[in-house]
């Protein structure tokens, strides 16, 4: 079954500097996806990045990158130049199926990132 | 473009009464997905629906809760006779058809039942 595993439950980094977040997942699937989502205090999830399993190069968004490591089933997310507002709960997901299936994500625990001024 | 929308955003029930929450996806967007979210977990998918109908459902999602999406825009999610344990986030999400892998969340409905 799929599973997504973060390890970290907070993380402390200091304003400016960059941040890891860890992921690693678990799939027999040769088709999936993985994701990052944001999730301030008020709740609502926001997007950040996705990495498709044929996607040759990391995918980048601004500020975030994401680090894919396919022969370590690992995903972990890259924050540059962290910002006070970055402050917030992170969830790496992995979208379950193939193309044309329900696409429903399976979410890991989340880690909490506390940005330091 | 607004984003998703919940409705509402918070709710207190007593044990056994009967709740709705109504979610309204981004327009053009065809998909939308039902998750849970206890305290200190990842959001858990509870359904899924493609314009009106309802393809899957979790094991999560009991009898006692059902959810519809009567004309392909707006769904709602029902729980009867609720328990403490349902006390929980609900988030809503939807896609559009050409990037089906991209789901935008909704602000969710936070229910505490007492």
């Amino acid at each position: 079954a799929q599973k997504i595993t973060q390890t970290q439950p907070g993380m402390f980094v200091q304003e400016k500097e960059a941040v890891t977040l860890d992921c690693t997942y678990d799939t027999s699937d040769q088709s999936y996806g993985l994701f990052w989502y944001k999730q301030p205090s008020s709740g609502e999830m926001i997007f950040l990045i996705y990495q498709g399993s044929y996607d040759e190069q990391n995918a980048t968004e601004g500020r975030y990158s994401l680090n894919f490591q396919k022969a370590r089933k690992s995903a972990n997310l890259v924050i540059s130049a962290s910002q006070l507002g970055d402050s917030a709960m992170y969830f790496c997901a992995m979208r379950e199926g193939q193309s044309g299936a329900t696409n429903k994500l399976i979410f890991g625990t989340g880690t909490l990132l506390a940005v330091q001024p | 473009d607004t984003g998703v929308s919940q409705d509402p955003r918070h709710k207190i029930t007593k044990r056994g009464q009967n709740v709705t929450f109504r979610c309204d996806p981004i327009s053009e967007h065809n998909r939308l997905y039902w998750y849970r979210q206890t305290l200190g977990q990842g959001p858990e998918f509870l359904t899924y629906f493609q314009n009106e109908a309802q393809l899957e459902k979790s094991r999560l999602l009991s009898d006692r809760f059902s959810a519809e999406r009567p004309k392909g825009s707006f769904s709602t999610l029902e729980i009867q006779r609720t328990e403490q344990g349902d006390s929980a986030m609900y988030l809503c999400a939807s896609s559009h058809p050409g990037l089906i892998y991209e789901q935008y969340f909704g602000p969710g409905t936070r229910l505490t039942v007492t």
